[in-house]
């Protein structure tokens, strides 16, 4: 099935530093999505994003919606312990009945305290 | 209160079994969702149930069937396990049809051995 390309795959940081990863696709998404699972959970939204441009901020972490609707990134600022664990970007195509939600393959993230 | 929840947390079980997990969500949400995660963390969606109607039925072998015997629950059972059957399924549930703000449970651990 359709996938996103996410990088990077995997980051391994020290407590403090910033970390970005981002996500590209070959088609238009009407909707951008970031999520994280906690080790042992299911995923988490983290934040949506819904038009071109756009950039929201939810506390430490700012996305934004790339311009030409094929691109997203997330960034994480001052990294601590608890920001380990996987980030999924998904994305929402722009028609169809079924518009299920495309994944991308994770970015697993370690930060060393 | 948990918002999604499933059960089993941890099936283990022998090749040509059948088995099934539950899965109940109490947002009053109308879709619900099976996902199932690899052991290189790809998410991948196997059905998607809106008020109790079958929308999204993805490439999965018939040996898997869900059951969504009213909107708040869906169960997945499936039969003649395979070694390749182990994995992490999710159940998850949004709002809407297409709703990309989904919610997931804590995720079935099941292995095949």
């Amino acid at each position: 099935g359709q996938q996103l390309n996410q990088s990077p795959q995997s980051m391994f940081i020290q407590e403090g530093e910033d970390v970005s990863m981002n996500c590209t696709s070959s088609s238009i998404f009407n909707t951008w999505l970031w999520y994280k699972q906690d080790p042992g959970e299911g995923p988490v939204l983290l934040i949506a994003l819904y038009k071109a441009g756009e950039l929201t901020s939810n506390g430490r972490l700012t996305a934004q919606f790339g311009i030409t609707r094929k691109d997203s990134f997330l960034n994480i600022s001052a990294s601590i312990p608890s920001d380990v664990g996987i980030y999924f970007c998904a994305g929402q195509p722009n028609a169809g009945n079924n518009r299920k939600l495309i994944w991308g393959l994770g970015t697993s993230l370690a930060v060393n305290p | 209160d948990t918002a999604v929840s499933q059960t089993p947390k941890y099936l283990v079980t022998q090749m040509g079994n059948d088995k099934s997990i539950k899965c109940e969500q109490n947002l009053g949400h109308d879709t619900m969702y099976w996902y199932k995660q690899d052991s290189k963390k790809f998410l991948k969606i196997m059905f998607s149930y809106n008020n109790k109607e079958l929308i999204i039925n993805e490439t999965v072998p018939n040996r898997f069937s869900p059951k969504s015997p009213d909107k708040a629950h869906l169960n997945l059972h499936i039969n003649s396990l395979e070694l390749g059957d182990s994995a992490v399924y999710f159940c998850a549930s949004s709002q809407e049809v297409a709703g990309n703000t989904q919610y997931f449970g804590p995720g079935t651990r099941l292995t095949v051995l």
